[in-house]
């Protein structure tokens, strides 16, 4: 079964540092999306992406974070100036252009916990 | 988007079917109800979505009443690999790209 897969699986920086978390979407997908997970908190939505271009973004994702698809394959979240506040676990997912049920099913990467010091 | 309400937490034995309700009062037309599941330390992974009446897949159940501002997820046999979190979300359909919004979802404990 295809999977979206995340690297690093931990990252560890300094405060004030730039970050960059990597997720290879499922092959066929051309919906991306980043979500975050503070420990004990809830799933939250960063961003949506398609045809190369932010298409939501909610209030976290301010201008220290920023979204790009380098190449056919991978998916980047950058995080410029890291604070201790975005210590999470970051979720990638994917999803097709249009489920077969008129919904989007989307498939989320196993994360990266990233860990500001 | 509508909010959606459930349990925080529910606990249940090996083998007993397991049913989990949420509400979602403001639910609109073009919303699908949709169910994740959630692992400690994993992504959120889909289980089940529908419409209206009921869906059945080989993991799980969903009810939903005529007037849709409920559904039910139902586990039958759970067993302690289905201790995870789960939530109910109301997503648009028709509608890529859309984020989802999860709420705190409910935590089901399996014991032996």
């Amino acid at each position: 079964e295809p999977e979206v897969t995340q690297t690093p699986s931990h990252q560890v920086t300094q405060m004030g540092q730039e970050v960059i978390l990597r997720c290879v979407p499922i092959s066929n997908h051309l919906y991306f999306y980043w979500y975050r997970q503070i420990l004990g908190q809830k799933v939250e939505f960063l961003v949506s992406f398609y045809n190369n271009e932010i298409s939501e973004k909610s209030e976290i994702f301010d201008d220290q974070f920023s979204v790009e698809r380098p190449d056919g394959s991978n998916f980047t979240l950058k995080i410029r100036s890291t604070k201790l506040e975005d210590s999470a676990m970051y979720f990638c997912a994917s999803s097709a252009l249009r489920g077969t049920s008129g919904s989007y099913e989307q498939y989320f990467g196993p994360g990266t916990r990233l860990t500001v010091t | 988007l509508a909010k959606t309400t459930q349990p925080i937490s529910m606990d249940s034995y090996e083998g007993q079917e397991v049913n989990i309700t949420c509400s979602h009062n403001n639910i609109a037309t073009n919303d699908y109800i949709t169910w994740y599941q959630q692992f400690p330390s994993q992504g959120p992974r889909f289980i089940i979505q529908g419409y209206k009446t009921k869906v059945t897949n080989e993991v799980a159940s969903l009810f939903i009443p005529a007037d849709r501002k409920s559904s039910t997820l139902s586990l039958p046999r759970v067993s302690l690999s289905d201790t995870a979190v789960y939530y109910c979300l109301v997503a648009q359909a028709n509608q890529a790209g859309t984020a989802l919004i999860f709420g705190k979802g409910t935590t089901l404990s399996v014991s032996s």
